[in-house]
């Protein structure tokens, strides 16, 4: 069964460090693959997406992710966070085995400022 | 018009009560979706319209009743429901259902819902 894993499930950071949120998925064929965060009372919200084309994937608020298909893995990036971005991230795939998008359980995040 | 808008935003009800959820986009897109959220949890599928008609049912209770009365349109209908029901329920829309750039989805803002 095709199913999408998120290996940290609560981060803590100070503003200005780095992130990077894991995100694997399991499946051999074309995936597309997407990053949407949630905020504290709000509803989700798509980072960035990738359907084909350059595996480096640049979306809104400065994150970036990258496809790597040899490793099945879709991590999200961001090279100096802020105290606004905490909230739940979570990652999704959808493949030729089901177009529906999978979600992973979602990383909650927290930067103190 | 990129939106997908959700009424209501809050919605109390009783166990007896039967009352229902709107959600509508304008985007010309095909497929619509129901989603059940928790707090702190990933959004869990409920219901998948394509083309107006009922594509997928994860196996939801009947207490739940989707409708697509046409391709801008999705309710979903509530009748007897439980307290462990209470959740965020969260519409979207998609292009179409197929693999591709058609597969992205845009969410509403969700009915926070508590069954008492």
């Amino acid at each position: 069964a095709q199913s999408v894993s998120q290996h940290n499930h609560h981060v803590i950071l100070s503003e200005a460090a780095s992130l990077e949120l894991g995100c694997n998925y399991s499946y051999g064929g074309t995936v597309n693959l997407f990053w949407y965060v949630q905020y504290p009372g709000q509803h989700l919200q798509l980072l960035l997406k990738y359907f084909s084309g350059d595996p480096l994937v640049k979306g809104i608020k400065g994150f970036e992710a990258e496809f790597i298909k040899s490793k099945f893995s879709f991590n999200l990036r961001k090279p100096s966070v802020q105290w606004s971005d905490t909230a739940e991230y979570f990652c999704a795939f959808s493949s030729g085995g089901s177009y529906i998008p999978t979600f992973g359980r979602g990383t909650s995040l927290i930067v103190h400022p | 018009d990129t939106e997908v808008t959700q009424t209501p935003k809050h919605l109390v009800m009783g166990m007896t009560n039967k009352k229902s959820l709107k959600c509508e986009q304008h985007m010309g897109h095909r497929a619509m979706y129901w989603y059940k959220q928790k707090a702190k949890k990933p959004p869990e599928l409920m219901f998948v319209y394509s083309y107006e008609k009922l594509s997928i049912n994860e196996s939801v209770p009947s207490r739940f009743s989707p409708e697509c009365p046409n391709s801008s349109l999705l309710n979903l209908h509530l009748h007897a429901l439980q307290p462990e029901d209470s959740a965020l329920y969260l519409c979207a829309s998609s292009q179409d259902v197929g693999l591709g750039p058609y597969n992205e989805q845009f969410f509403g803002p969700g009915t926070r819902l508590t069954v008492l």
